[in-house]
């Protein structure tokens, strides 16, 4: 079935560095999302893709959707204490829908 | 203000007991959806219902029961059943299922089985 895989699990950043995360599906996706749960939170969403290399920024967060459209990551700038929280990729294929299983995010000042 | 509310926060239970928690949407989103959260783990897709006096499981339906009698109310019960149900539960919302556009989450719901 399908799977949508998310790495890395965990991501230990020093404040002001940059990292990415990636998320992989076994399928072919029609679209992707990504969410941002703060600790004790509830997911909030940040931004959908829909086309094949899509690219799309918000303020120090840039989304890519894979041409094959079976991958996406989402990349920080300068990463703030702000930015802790566990990040989740959402996939649709074609109605079948799944979370990854999150990148956790912990920044050190 | 639209959203989602869930309740209660928090609850406890006792072993061989059903729990039913309450989720309502204003938004006035065909799509509600069921979500289970383990610590330090993903979002896993209990039940999702389309529309009114329909509903499908997902991937952890087993002790689990939905109903979708209104629009705006998509409660979820915790059956004796359910072998593991300590988790943060999650009750989402979309337009539609099939290219959803954005979920809106409600703040969730805490159960601990005693």
């Amino acid at each position: 079935g399908q799977q949508v895989m998310q790495i890395p699990q965990y991501q230990h950043v020093q404040e002001g560095e940059d990292f990415t995360t990636y998320c992989n599906s076994s399928t072919t996706l029609s679209n992707i999302q990504w969410y941002k749960q703060r600790p004790g939170g509830h997911p909030v969403f940040l931004i959908q893709l829909v086309k094949s290399g899509e690219v799309k920024k918000q303020k120090r967060l840039t989304f890519q959707f894979g041409e094959a459209k079976k991958n996406s990551s989402l990349h920080i700038t300068a990463t703030q204490t702000t930015d802790v929280g566990t990040y989740f990729c959402w996939g649709d294929s074609w109605g079948k829908l799944q979370f990854g299983a999150g990148t956790q995010v912990v920044v050190t000042p | 203000d639209g959203g989602i509310t869930q309740s209660p926060k928090y609850l406890f239970r006792k072993e061989g007991q059903n729990v039913t928690l309450s989720c309502e949407q204003n938004l006035n989103h065909d799509a509600m959806y069921w979500y289970r959260q383990d610590p330090g783990q993903g979002l896993r897709l209990i039940y999702y219902s389309q529309i009114v006096n329909d509903f499908q499981k997902g991937d952890i339906a087993e002790g689990y029961s939905v109903s979708r009698e209104k629009k705006e109310s998509f409660p979820l019960t915790v059956t004796s059943a359910q072998k593991n149900p300590t988790a943060f539960y999650l009750c989402a919302s979309s337009i539609v299922v099939r290219a959803p556009g954005e979920l809106f989450f409600g703040e969730g719901s805490r159960l601990t089985v005693l």
